[in-house]
């Protein structure tokens, strides 16, 4: 009964390869997200999808691109990793309409570029 | 864009000190938020300050918004190592739904 989950947890791939991260939630919530963590612990937002829209695209090369098929799912699709898209991602939900509703995280996938 | 930063990057205690970690914001917050992640974890929310210098507690955490509602601080009473783990704030910024993260401050605790 996992709030939020990701999978794969760890990816390990040759530079030049495009992968994909899937995030899936049942906590029922409206709005998710894609964050990046560094090896400095730096945590930054980088996409948030609402009922399937897009709402928030940081400054992200576009060689990342989020989908929702639908409220309960958020896929990140990387093309042509580069040795500096090694981080861990998280992905994150939230029930929208209250400012200030926490967020909650999946556990994260851990990619390393090699 | 909205800076978050928070000090001290780093602290190590031995178990029973205290501990605070402060973060500060450059413009006047709607709320503040904090979470933990554990070391592998994942963040993991701990509270939300909505009101000018309100004060919550959980247990042995502290945490307090300034009057100004441009800072806040987490003070852990009598650490434990079960402490152990990065701290960070998170401030609403430009829409509700987007979550700007502070530096964080790892703390780290030994017998």
């Amino acid at each position: 009964d996992t709030a939020v989950s990701q999978t794969p947890k760890y990816l390990v791939t040759q530079m030049g390869n495009d992968k994909s991260i899937k995030c899936e939630q049942n906590l029922g919530h409206d709005t998710m997200y894609w964050y990046k963590q560094d090896s400095k612990k730096f945590l930054k937002i980088m996409f948030s999808y609402n009922n399937k829209e897009l709402i928030i695209n940081e400054t992200v090369p576009n060689r990342f691109s989020p989908k929702s098929p639908d409220k309960a799912h958020l896929n990140l699709h990387i093309n042509s990793l580069e040795l500096g898209d090694s981080a861990v991602y998280f992905c994150a939900s939230r029930l929208s309409g209250r400012a200030g509703n926490e967020q909650f995280f999946g556990p994260g996938t851990r990619l390393t570029v090699l | 864009g909205q800076q978050v930063m928070q000090i001290p990057q780093y602290q190590h205690v031995q178990e029973g000190e205290d501990f605070t970690t402060y973060c500060n914001s450059s413009t006047t917050l709607s709320n503040i938020q904090w979470y933990k992640q554990r070391p592998g974890g994942h963040p993991v929310f701990l509270i939300q300050l909505v009101k000018s210098g309100e004060v919550k507690k959980q247990k042995r955490l502290t945490f307090q918004f300034g009057e100004a509602k441009k800072n806040s601080s987490l003070h852990i009473t009598a650490t434990q190592t079960t402490d152990v783990g990065t701290y960070f704030c998170a401030v609403g910024t430009g829409t509700a739904s987007k979550l700007t993260f502070g530096t964080g401050t790892r703390l780290q605790v030994t017998l």
